[in-house]
């Protein structure tokens, strides 16, 4: 049973405009949520999080919103870059500050001149 | 560049046989995870160590183990490896180190293993 769930596999996205990117989840008990970046033949580079106890986070231009009601997180690129066009995983951690991070399947993002 | 390092990078071998997987953490850190990506697939956890201790198991096989050395270096071994082991294994650290928290982890570059 998947605990984190990003139900788009893909995006496209014209340059400038804003890239929205869908993260959803089961378990309550997750404290931290992270974005991470990926591109091929590296690892996952982080991006940006958020504290479950906060409901956006700010960073340039990546924003990240979490609903802890409707147990849904997601990642606003503004304006998307060529350069952001890679794969785009969610994690959620439990397990306090040493714990242990479940990650999403990722959404392939292509942003477009 | 994220700081830590994997070796190898890539690795091809044969059914049956068994390989070790090297991660070196960013300096100061004492956790170390362990993490496999298989083709469409987002990463699986497999594995926590903190400070030598194992803290936490995910989706491990059990012909699969790891260890952390005193040096806080760690080691993924993989045994009696089949077509399904073949995938991107990656290693992660964290810890207060550069201003940063345990809340994120950092990972390597991954080794990719490919089993024939």
């Amino acid at each position: 049973d998947q605990q984190v769930k990003q139900n788009s596999p893909s995006l496209s996205v014209q340059e400038g405009r804003i890239s929205i990117l869908n993260c959803d989840y089961t378990n309550s008990m997750f404290d931290y949520f992270l974005w991470y970046k990926k591109y091929p033949a590296e690892g996952p580079t982080f991006l940006i999080s958020i504290s479950s106890i906060k409901d956006k986070n700010e960073d340039g231009r990546f924003t990240v919103f979490l609903n802890k009601s409707a147990k849904h997180l997601s990642l606003h690129i503004v304006p998307s870059q060529p350069g952001d066009s890679a794969v785009y995983f969610c994690a959620a951690r439990y397990g306090g500050s040493q714990g242990n991070l479940i990650f999403g399947k990722g959404t392939k993002l292509s942003v477009k001149p | 560049d994220s700081g830590v390092t994997q070796t190898p990078k890539h690795l091809i071998t044969a059914t049956g046989q068994r390989v070790t997987l090297r991660c070196s953490p960013r300096s100061g850190d004492l956790s170390v995870y362990w993490y496999q990506q298989s083709l469409d697939q987002g990463l699986q956890f497999l594995i926590q160590y903190y400070n030598g201790e194992e803290r936490a198991k995910g989706n491990i096989l059990e012909r699969f183990s790891a260890q952390q050395f005193p040096d806080l270096h760690s080691e993924l071994n993989l045994s009696s490896l089949e077509l399904g082991d073949s995938a991107l294994y990656f290693c992660a650290s964290s810890g207060i180190s550069g201003g940063s928290t345990y809340n994120e982890q950092f990972f390597g570059p991954g080794t990719r293993l490919t089993v024939l």
